[in-house]
């Protein structure tokens, strides 16, 4: 069975940082490409960055030179490194797999930037 | 607003056909295979469509997909109250080397 299990998220204020992880579990993580996708409540999906199997990453506009995406294919983990957070990006963050669409995706973890 | 437009509302009785369409333009859906997305309520959202009109295993034959140039539509048939969520298309950009999805359609069955 596919498992994604996001984690790390949680509140934070302003220019603070937190970093998200995500275990895989279930498909051969090391060749799949993989993403961040994010949702404010209520609101609809946002890609936020991806990474290849060859470790090529794109990011949204929004979160260039704040967020950086990597993955440990040994560990079957992903992770996002978030800088500079702001209001603005207070949303459940998604882990997914991809090979056809975004294929596999994580249950979420919560992140709020407030003071 | 949303690279790609989704209309925010669509709504049918059961075992009626509906159609969610999906517009964008050349860098996107005029480039590169759309996929679609079902998010049921409180949940995360899961592939329905990838590649304009593939279905992953599991998924009813109920849904469908097309294109056409720069528009997707995203077709279910035999409408069931199971089917009330909102869908979302997706796709690459190249002008702004990144993935967009629509804005998201919120299916209701009446």
């Amino acid at each position: 069975e596919v498992q994604l299990v996001e984690s790390g998220g949680g509140l934070v204020q302003p220019g603070g940082s937190l970093r998200l992880s995500c275990a895989a579990s279930g498909f051969t993580f090391s060749t799949y490409d993989m993403h961040w996708v994010r949702q404010d409540t209520g609101k609809g999906l946002e890609w936020v960055s991806s990474i290849g199997t060859a470790d090529d990453t794109y990011y949204a506009g929004s979160v260039k030179g704040r967020f950086t995406i990597s993955r440990d294919n040994a560990k079957n983990s992903l992770y996002l490194q978030m800088n500079s957070l702001r209001a603005g990006d207070t949303a459940l963050y998604y882990c997914i797999g991809a090979r056809h669409g975004f294929d596999f995706w994580g249950q979420g973890t919560m992140v709020t930037v407030s003071s | 607003q949303s690279v790609l437009t989704q209309p925010p509302s669509a709504s049918g009785t059961p075992g009626q056909r509906v159609t969610i369409s999906c517009s964008g333009s050349s860098p996107n859906v005029g480039s590169h295979s759309v996929h679609w997305y079902q998010q049921l309520p409180g949940t995360a959202p899961k592939l329905l469509i990838y590649s304009n009109n593939q279905r992953p295993s599991g998924v009813p034959d109920r849904f469908s997909g097309s294109k056409s140039g720069t528009s997707v539509s995203l077709a279910i048939s035999g409408l069931r109250s199971e089917d009330e969520a909102d869908y979302y298309c997706a796709v690459w950009d190249d002008s702004l080397r990144g993935h967009v999805f629509g804005g998201g359609t919120k299916l209701t069955v009446l």
